[in-house]
């Protein structure tokens, strides 16, 4: 799976949209960009997964850039509760069902 | 319904003795995985078992871990002669059949400490 590169740690300000970028630029065509978080003391919660096309659901929105070479998790109207750490995981959508975590962005909402 | 659950939440034991982790996955999942969080780091896979049989346990570190899953449902990762270094958080996940762009929902994981 390609190697993942995510800045360790980001503030946003309560109310505001947070932008989580990623950086997978060894991702093949086959491969998934997958975001995950993990609230402290609880196990990692899925957030969204694509492609190459944008998507958006109830949690966040996953904007991937043309060459797909990175991505940018959204969270439009951030509130106390989105303060975790976040996970960007590129894995293949088949044949290889492990999920290798990195490090993360410890992402703090600031009221 | 239920999601995944596991016990116990805390384990404290002593350098060399044998302990055992157990994982309920969400009813009706069929793949189970099992990942070591040490601190300040992201999860590590360690195992993955579709029904009955290990698929993949390439990410076990020695063989002092062995991990089972007998009917398909229940695992227990099992953990003998403990070293201070097993000391983490041991986090289990279950999907619905495995296949490679499902959702991976966890449990809130096992803290074991080794003294």
């Amino acid at each position: 799976d390609a190697k993942t590169t995510q800045p360790p740690s980001m503030d946003c300000a309560e109310g505001r949209a947070a932008n989580l970028p990623c950086n997978h630029s060894t991702i093949s065509g086959n491969e998934y960009v997958y975001w995950y978080r993990q609230i402290h003391s609880q196990g990692p919660q899925y957030i969204i997964h694509g492609l190459k096309n944008n998507e958006t659901n109830e949690m966040a929105s996953l904007i991937i850039t043309e060459d797909r070479k990175s991505s940018t998790l959204i969270l439009p109207h951030a509130t106390l509760r989105d303060t975790a750490v976040y996970y960007c995981i590129v894995k293949r959508g088949f044949g290889n069902e492990k999920l290798t975590f990195g490090t993360g962005t410890r992402l703090t909402i600031i009221p | 319904g239920a999601g995944v659950s596991q016990t116990p939440s805390n384990k404290v034991t002593e350098k060399g003795k044998y302990v055992e982790l157990r994982c309920d996955p969400i009813s009706g999942h069929t793949a189970l995985y099992w990942y070591r969080q040490s601190l300040g780091q992201g999860p590590e896979f360690l195992i993955y078992f579709q029904g009955t049989g290990a698929a993949d346990d390439s990410g076990l570190p020695n063989d002092r871990f062995f991990a089972v899953r007998p009917e398909g449902s229940v695992s227990t990762l099992k953990i003998q002669r403990t070293e201070r270094g097993d000391s983490a958080v041991y986090l289990c996940a279950s999907s619905p059949s495995g296949g490679g762009r499902e959702t991976q929902y966890f449990g809130p994981g096992t803290r074991l400490l080794v003294l």
